[in-house]
């Protein structure tokens, strides 16, 4: 079955704690990216990768790190969380950019740091 | 900067009924895609409708269609025959065509079906 899985899918955690969220697609997606979904502000960009070692910020990077070693993963890293990072998260994949390139979203994070 | 508006926060429709989601969007591109997506309260993104903004037609997908008026930039989604599983949060969103294909989203339409 084609799908972006996501772990862990439910962490409460401390300030200061590292930690990863791992996502993988199995569909040879080069496009990922992940999003953080907040009430009232729908959800936003925090990083994308258009391929494999080719990774960028999106609209709200600080705090958050990712790396692209394999075309499948694409995991998040928080360093030292803090509790603004309080958030629901995606992880989403597409073939590669053009028409249509439709998203395809992972079940989702959420996370709370304490 | 492309923006997304959804001006409705929440609706009730009663069961079998049409909705329309409004959705508006602004960019200086003339080329984009435009998106709906389905979030029940279980959290997962569903993707439901892709609009291409060179698309002769409005697109179709099922019980959902997609009201594109380009010159008004309004893209609203249409639900026929409501079903009580259509309870959900709706998104609105917009991806550029080139380079990073960011999906901007709208702050979402909280649709309830009302039996």
């Amino acid at each position: 079955e084609a799908q972006v899985t996501q772990n862990p899918r439910y962490l409460i955690t401390v300030t200061g704690k590292k930690l990863t969220v791992t996502c993988s697609q199995n569909m040879n997606h080069e496009y990922m990216s992940w999003y953080r979904q907040d009430p009232g502000l729908g959800l936003r960009q925090i990083y994308y990768s258009m391929n494999v070692e080719v990774t960028d910020k999106g609209d709200v990077p600080e705090g958050y790190k990712v790396s692209r070693k394999e075309k499948r993963n694409f995991p998040l890293i928080l360093e030292s969380p803090s509790p603004n990072q309080t958030s629901l998260y995606f992880c989403a994949s597409s073939l590669s950019p053009g028409y249509p390139n439709t998203q395809y979203f992972g079940p989702g994070t959420r996370l709370t740091v304490l | 900067a492309q923006k997304i508006t959804q001006t409705q926060p929440g609706m009730f429709v009663q069961e079998k009924e049409a909705v329309t989601l409004d959705c508006t969007y602004d960019t200086s591109d003339p080329s984009y895609g435009l998106f709906w997506y389905k979030q029940p309260s279980s959290g997962e993104m569903i993707f439901l409708i892709y609009q291409g903004s060179y698309d002769q037609q409005n697109a179709t997908e099922g019980r959902y269609s997609l009201n594109f008026q380009k010159a008004r930039k309004s893209a609203n989604l249409v639900i026929s025959a409501s079903q009580l599983g259509d309870s959900a949060m709706y998104f609105c969103a917009m991806r550029e065509t080139f380079g990073n294909e960011k999906l901007t989203f709208g702050t979402g339409t909280r649709l309830t079906i009302i039996p």
